[in-house]
């Protein structure tokens, strides 16, 4: 069965620096994809980036990218040069032939940017 | 520009009431979604539906019920409602065009609170 484990407590990071979330995971599919939501204290669910499984490069949007490690089945979410809005929860979900395309969330990283 | 909207945005039940939550998406997506979020432990998938005419069960389907008449509608139903489905219910949308790799789109969700 396709889990989503992302473990780390909530974390603070200084405007501008960079922060790392980690999110792995486990499933029996060879093809499947990597999604990272934004959740912000308004609520509602933002798409930020996708990976798929057989891409060679790992996935850049703007200051979100991806550290993509299929052997290791880990998707990191990297942000850089973090602003006080990326204040948030950040979800990791996948999406495969497993699970019948839907797509499971992991339990979200929350992230305080402090000025 | 309306993208996937929920009604209503907040509800307060008591016990062993019933309700539906309306979802509507104009995007033309063929599959819709119904999550649930409870502290702590992410998004989870109730129903869901790859078309017009057909519903799945997803993740936890118990006390729930779902109608896909329309296209561009999908219905959540609570029967008897109970304290344990006080949660944040999110509707979501994608397109098959782009398999796995295509994102959900959420509506900004609804707060129901059973007493």
């Amino acid at each position: 069965a396709q889990k989503i484990t992302q473990t780390q407590p909530g974390m603070f990071v200084q405007e501008k620096e960079a922060v790392t979330l980690d999110c792995t995971y486990d499933t029996s599919d060879p093809s499947y994809g990597l999604f990272w939501y934004k959740q912000p204290s308004s609520g509602e669910m933002i798409f930020l980036i996708y990976q798929g499984s057989y891409d060679q490069q790992n996935a850049t949007e703007g200051r979100y990218s991806l550290n993509f490690q299929k052997a290791r089945k880990s998707a990191n979410l990297v942000i850089s040069a973090s602003q006080l809005g990326d204040s948030a929860m950040y979800f990791c979900a996948m999406r495969g032939l497993e699970g019948n395309n839907r797509l499971a969330f992991g339990k979200g990283n929350q992230v305080v940017v402090i000025p | 520009n309306a993208g996937v909207t929920q009604t209503p945005k907040f509800r307060v039940l008591k016990t062993g009431q019933s309700m539906t939550l309306l979802c509507a998406q104009d995007m033309n997506h063929e599959y819709m979604y119904w999550y649930r979020q409870d502290p702590g432990m992410g998004l989870r998938l109730i129903h869901y539906s790859v078309g017009e005419g057909t519903t799945a069960k997803g993740e936890v389907p118990d006390g729930y019920n779902v109608s896909r008449l329309k296209k561009q509608n999908f219905l959540l139903g609570l029967e008897s409602a109970a304290p344990s489905q006080t949660s944040v219910y999110f509707c979501a949308s994608s397109s098959p065009a782009g398999g796995l790799n295509s994102p959900l789109h959420f509506g900004n969700g609804t707060r129901l609170t059973v007493t």
